[in-house]
This record gives structure tokens, sequence and C-alpha cells, in this order.
């Protein structure tokens, strides 16, 4: 069985703070896929990152950057320099590598971005 | 291009009434999923549905929940009897293809049902 563990339900910081969204998983698979989704206070799911369990390289885009450690199972995820607009609910997730990929989600973390 | 849609917005109906939740997938995915996002579950997968292939009903929660996909494009999810603890936002979802190597999903602004 697939886990997903965001242990923040909830984070508040001042803008201009850099913050880190923890995720831990668990699989039993040698292959498959870790996702972190951002859902807006609109509601809809927007698709941030996917990163395959072969490829541990750190990745940056922007203010964002994930650290992916299969040593600890953790998919990491931090924002520099928060701004208001990253105020959001943000959802780490796994798929398999199986027909289908369905995503097992975390909890979630509510970040709340204060001025 | 056009994104995943979902209808309706918002639904509120009444205990043991069936209720209908359409999406239309984006042109050309021939993967599509629903989730189901409440307070005490979480983001839970519902089914899945690839091409013409028979649906994956893995995380269907009972027999009242049934899904169909008409000519590979849009989906209905229909919940029978709906009982309070269906209250939840169901989201849609549509993937290029959802074959083995992790393709990404993107989502539907999702239908809020509340359950009186």
């Amino acid at each position: 069985a697939q886990k997903v563990t965001q242990a923040q339900t909830e984070i508040s910081v001042v803008e201009k703070e850099d913050v880190t969204l923890d995720c831990v998983y668990e699989t039993r698979d040698t292959t498959y896929y870790l996702f972190w989704y951002k859902q807006p206070p609109s509601g809809e799911l927007v698709f941030l990152i996917r990163r395959n369990s072969f490829d541990e390289q750190n990745e940056i885009s922007g203010r964002y950057s994930w650290n992916f450690q299969k040593s600890t199972s953790s998919f990491n995820f931090t924002i520099t320099a928060s701004q208001v607009v990253d105020s959001a609910v943000y959802f780490c997730a796994l798929s398999r590598n199986n027909a289908g990929n369905m995503l097992t989600f975390g909890g979630g973390t509510r970040l709340m971005v204060k001025p | 291009g056009a994104g995943v849609s979902q209808s309706p917005s918002n639904k509120v109906t009444e205990k043991g009434k069936d209720v209908e939740l359409r999406c239309d997938p984006i042109s050309g995915h021939t993967a599509l999923y629903w989730y189901r996002q409440s307070l005490g579950q979480g983001l839970e997968f519902l089914i899945y549905f690839q091409g013409n292939s028979a649906p994956d009903k893995s995380g269907l929660p009972s027999d009242r929940f049934s899904a169909e996909r008409t000519g590979g494009s849009v989906s209905t999810l229909t919940i029978q009897r709906t009982q309070q603890e269906d209250s939840a936002v169901y989201l849609c979802a549509s993937s290029p293809q959802g074959l083995a190597g992790g393709s990404e999903q993107f989502f539907g602004p999702g239908t809020r049902l509340t359950v009186l």
C-alpha cells in the first residue's frame, strides 16, 4: 500500500520569509512518481512538479525548489521569499508506475502568507 | 486551449435522491479520473478510464456510485440514493495518457455536492 504524509496541516508566515513544506511517502515500488499540486482558494488543483524515483536531482523553478531524498523517503518543497499569492493548500502525491497512475495524495498543507 | 470543465459547480440535494455530475476532459486526453475531496477523507481516487478499456473502479466507496464515459470523452459520475457522507467536492482530471509513466493530470474546478 502507498501512503503520503504531510505532517504540517497549517503554516503561517510573513511575506518574504522562506518556507518549507514537508512530504514523506511510503511505497514498496522501485519505480514511482512524486508530484506537488497547489490548490488556491478558487479550488482548482494546479500542477507544480513531477519527479520519477530514479531522478534525485533537486530542482529549482524561480522561487520554488524541491528536495527529493530517497534515503529518507521525502520530497520537500521550499518557497523562497514567499508572497501573498502563494497562499493556498499544497498537496504532495505519489503514483505507481502502472496503467492508470492514480494519485495517492497527502492530507495537504495550508500555507498562509501574511503581508 | 480549454481546460477540464465540470458541471454543475454546486449541487444541493436531499438525502435519498440520485445525482449526476458531468466532466468534459481536455480534448485528445485519453485518460480520465474522478477523485473526491472531503474534510474527513482528504483527496481520494474513485475511478479511472483509459480509452475504450474497462474502467478501474477500485476506488468507488460503494455500489451506489457508478460512472460512464461516452465516446471516450465526456464522463458522468452518478450517485444513487445519496447519503450525507457523500457531501464533498468531486474532482475530475484528464491526462494525455494514463499508461505507465506518471503523466501529469489536469484537474477541473470540481463540483461541490451537499446532501441535506
